[in-house]
């Protein structure tokens, strides 16, 4: 199976930051890989998929960038409602893979 | 507007079973492949198995390939999840998802609120 290796697992960061999240795949999966924000006792919420694609609806400070086995989520201007646990989606082939997770505190 | 609401969760004793149910609605439910995720107690997130929209394709992740069965009944709008031998690590909140695409690239979409499988004795 692919894994997907994310860092940090953590970070404290302040409103109005920008915040860069990594996942490194150990193999190549092209651009085949998805960004979800989770928020303590809620679902999953898509962000980004094919690695840079935004999902309707959410707000463009968001971003996606990478290919092969080397991605980035981005946050420019962190906002309050942007305080959660992130995770990197491989869709490259099953099984699926999840990254471990990072979670955004307020500093 | 898309719904997926999970049920059967609850208590279970190792060694038993438990059928996990999804009722989808507000969308062609036989046009998608449906997914089922899940995440332990203060852990990550978990995939554990699909079911494509066509029944051809069926996948399991390893922690559970040979004790967990999904199913799907098109006319009902529902995704199932059978789940034997249950271990006190399949303790956790399941998920159905819905998988869409755009070109050649899928993703999860929507998810369900979940329903929590707790396996302890």
């Amino acid at each position: 199976a692919i894994q997907m290796t994310q860092s940090p697992s953590s970070l404290s960061a302040s409103v109005g930051d920008r915040v860069t999240i990594t996942c490194r795949a150990s193999q190549g999966i092209r651009n085949d890989l998805g960004w979800y924000q989770q928020k303590p006792g809620k679902a999953p919420k898509l962000l980004i998929y094919a690695a840079s694609s935004l999902q309707n609806g959410v707000p463009s400070r968001f971003s996606g960038s990478g290919s092969g086995t080397d991605f980035t989520l981005t946050i420019n201007s962190l906002q309050p409602e942007d305080f959660a646990t992130y995770y990197c989606l491989q869709d490259y082939n099953y099984p699926w893979t999840f990254g471990q997770g990072t979670k955004v505190e307020i500093k | 507007e898309v719904q997926l609401v999970e049920s059967g969760g609850g208590l279970v004793k190792p060694g038993g079973s438990l059928r996990l149910s999804c009722a989808a609605s507000g969308f062609t439910f036989s046009n998608y492949n449906m997914n089922w995720v899940r995440q332990a107690p203060g852990k990550g997130l978990e995939w554990v198995s699909s079911f494509s929209s066509s029944g051809n394709f069926i996948y399991y992740a390893d922690s559970v390939k040979g004790r967990f069965t999904i199913s799907r009944n098109n006319a009902k709008n529902s995704v199932y999840l059978q789940m034997n031998s249950l271990r006190a690590e399949d303790t956790a909140v399941y998920y159905c998802a819905r998988m869409s695409w755009f070109g050649e690239f899928d993703y999860l979409d929507h998810w369900g609120q979940g329903t929590l499988v707790t396996v302890s004795s």
